[in-house]
């Protein structure tokens, strides 16, 4: 059975701290995996995918495949970075299995 | 463009009752699913259609909910004999072709009281 586990409910830094949201997951194929975040008021939005290897507003994720991990990271966290953060992973057909979610919240 | 839009915003109703949730996707998005978010949990999928048919529908908890896209676009999610355990959000997302890296584009929500 597919799982994604995080394991902080909330995450609470000061702006300019780095940020690392956990996020570890359990699959027994080839693993495709995203971040989505929900701003305030605002609906749920992609960040960003594994496969892209990309960095979206100074954040990236590494795939581990060896801890079973995909944490999210920013070097300096700003304030507009205030949101719910939820790690999913792809369970075939593109249907996502999703964390519980963590809030951060960046205070100046 | 447009974005998902999901009917209505808000929706209570007494334990028993019947109801249905309308979801309008992206224009040309031939995926469409449906997810439920309770209290302190992420999304939960409940189906997924690819066009007209139910590619996946694993994710229904129970024979009380059942969902349609009778033309390939919008979709509706209907619930009988609802529960109080029934009460959610219930999320609508469309994606461009279903592919497994696509991006699902997220509606507004439906907040679903069962009193």
């Amino acid at each position: 059975a597919q799982r994604v586990t995080q394991p902080e409910k909330l995450l609470s830094v000061f702006k300019g701290a780095p940020v690392e949201l956990k996020c570890n997951y359990s699959y027994s194929g080839s693993p495709e995996l995203f971040w989505y975040v929900q701003y305030s008021r605002q609906r749920l939005q992609l960040l960003l995918r594994h496969i892209s290897r990309e960095s979206i507003k100074g954040f990236t994720a590494d795939l581990n495949k060896g801890e079973t991990s995909f944490h999210l990271k920013k070097p300096f966290a700003q304030e507009e970075d205030s949101a719910m953060y939820y790690c999913a992973l792809s369970r075939g057909y593109s249907t996502l299995t999703f964390g519980k979610g963590t809030m951060l919240l960046v205070s100046p | 463009g447009a974005g998902v839009s999901q009917t209505p915003s808000n929706k209570v109703t007494e334990k028993g009752k019947y109801v249905e949730l309308r979801c309008d996707p992206i224009s040309g998005h031939t995926a469409l699913y449906w997810y439920r978010q309770s209290l302190g949990q992420g999304p939960e999928f409940l189906i997924y259609f690819q066009g007209t048919g139910a590619a996946d529908d694993s994710g229904l908890p129970n024979d009380r909910f059942f969902a349609v896209r009778p033309e390939g676009s919008v979709s509706t999610l209907k619930i009988q004999r609802t529960e109080r355990g029934d009460s959610a959000v219930y999320l609508c997302a469309s994606s461009l072709n279903g592919g497994v890296t696509d991006t699902q584009y997220f509606g507004p929500g439906t907040r679903l009281t069962v009193l």
